[in-house]
């Protein structure tokens, strides 16, 4: 069974300063991994999505991951954080199958406060 | 525009009584799910449908039912049988063997029970 963590369930970061949110998995096969945003009392939108081609992946709005094996992370990070980047993020899990499997393993999610 | 229309957004409802959240997509998907999400535990899934009349459960299926009579439709139903039905009801699809775990949410019911 896949499953992720996210490290802290609250962050806080400074307008114009690095974002970074942690989530490591656990999978016995390779993962698919993603990360969702979620705006108050909205659902969720999709950020970017890691599917085995380039480790580093870059999402919407200027969030980037990095996928490392060695480490089971896939961390999101952006370089200088926007007062519109304050919501709460969520960390998925698939497992790869031939014919797809988008049953979803979610993270407890983080939520990001952006201080001005 | 092609999205995915829950509704309704609030819903109130007395202990014992059973309640039905709809959820339409245009998006021509096969896939379709039901999360609930509550505060500090993400979202956990409750029921999905790869396609029409079929369906399964998943984590927490105890005290909901659901339908796929239509591609279109899946609407979730609360039953007395659910002893804390209060939560966020969140749908989503995706099509099956594209843009794998790629979901669209639709922008979610919250259920309070009285």
């Amino acid at each position: 069974a896949q499953s992720v963590t996210q490290l802290g369930s609250h962050v806080s970061v400074s307008e114009g300063a690095l974002v970074l949110l942690r989530c490591n998995y656990s999978s016995s096969v390779p993962p698919y991994l993603f990360w969702y945003v979620q705006y108050p009392n909205q659902g969720l939108q999709l950020l970017l999505k890691y599917t085995s081609a380039a480790t580093l992946v870059k999402g919407i709005n200027g969030f980037e991951a990095e996928f490392k094996k060695s480490e089971t992370s896939f961390h999101l990070t952006k370089p200088s954080a926007h007062m519109s980047d304050a919501a709460e993020y969520f960390c998925a899990v698939s497992i790869r199958r031939d014919f797809g499997n988008e049953k979803l393993t979610f993270g407890t999610g983080t939520r990001l406060t952006i201080i001005p | 525009d092609g999205g995915i229309t829950q509704s309704p957004k609030y819903l109130f409802r007395k202990e014992g009584q059973n309640v039905t959240l709809s959820c339409e997509q245009n998006l021509n998907h096969d896939a379709m799910y039901w999360y609930r999400q509550d505060p500090g535990q993400g979202l956990r899934l409750i029921y999905y449908s790869q396609i029409v009349n079929d369906f399964q459960k998943g984590d927490i299926a105890e005290g909901y039912s659901v339908s796929r009579e239509k591609k279109e439709s899946f609407p979730l139903t609360v039953t007395s049988a659910q002893k804390n039905p209060t939560a966020f009801y969140l749908c989503a699809s995706s099509m099956t063997g594209r843009a794998v775990g790629e979901l669209f949410f639709g922008e979610g019911s919250r259920l309070t029970v009285l």
